[in-house]
């Protein structure tokens, strides 16, 4: 498998446009993450998906963020207007959900290899 | 609210030395799971062990031990006779599922340097 992809790996944009970054989850995973990390705040969660639909987007930081995920194959995190401070390394990261060997308490989580976003 | 303090911003030790990271945890939940992930220069983050909390026994992976301790809050991790490879920042993460559910609450990290 090839894992999580990210595209793209590198996104150089100018204060007001808008920008769209993406993943490719690993098939067959039910539950797709973003985080954003930061060096003052770390890594954080913005928002995840169960099975395509958002189930927590309480850390998305303002209405200038937006995600979606119209299949399973796929999702998207846009920022629009993108401003200076949304500089950061923005992770996926997706899990396989539960079994019945392997119910969803017991799994990780896949990480992207992340996009680095500067805002100038 | 869950919490994870690695109160280590960054640590500096000579190859061969045994080093200790330390990340003190905060949640309400009886049910949860500890993390340690591995961030080297190339930047993806790499999953090294996940815990439950209803098992505290150490876990001893090659160089790489982890003493979990519920009474204390803490989940350390600890690397033998540490190598240059070693070299990364370390994050200790906390969920109350598998982590595979629901999302992680990441420390800030630590920065771990060997030097030859």
């Amino acid at each position: 498998d090839a894992g999580v992809i990210q595209s793209p790996r590198h996104e150089v944009t100018e204060m007001g446009q808008e920008v769209t970054l993406r993943c490719k989850p690993i098939s067959g995973h039910d539950y797709l993450f973003w985080y954003r990390q930061t060096m003052m705040r770390g890594l954080e969660l913005l928002i995840y998906f169960n099975n395509n639909v958002p189930i927590d987007d309480s850390g998305m930081p303002e209405d200038r963020f937006s995600a979606k995920m119209p299949n399973a194959s796929f999702s998207t995190l846009k920022i629009q207007p993108s401003e200076p401070r949304d500089s950061a390394v923005y992770f996926c990261a997706s899990s396989p959900g539960g079994t019945r060997h392997h119910p969803s308490s017991y799994n990780e989580q896949f990480f992207g290899p992340g996009t680095r976003l500067t805002v100038l | 609210a869950q919490k994870v303090t690695q109160a280590q911003t960054e640590i500096s030790v000579v190859e061969k030395e045994d080093v200790t990271l330390d990340c003190v945890y905060e949640t309400r939940d009886t049910t949860y799971y500890l993390f340690w992930y591995k961030q080297p220069p190339s930047g993806e983050l790499v999953f090294l062990i996940r815990r439950n909390s209803f098992d505290e026994q150490n876990e001893i992976s090659g160089r790489y031990s982890w003493n979990f301790q519920k009474s204390t809050s803490s989940f350390n991790f600890t690397i033998t006779a540490s190598q240059v490879v070693d070299s990364a920042v370390y994050f200790c993460a906390l969920s109350d599922s598998g982590g595979g559910a629901d999302g992680l609450t990441f420390g800030k990290g630590t920065h771990l340097i060997i030097q030859p």
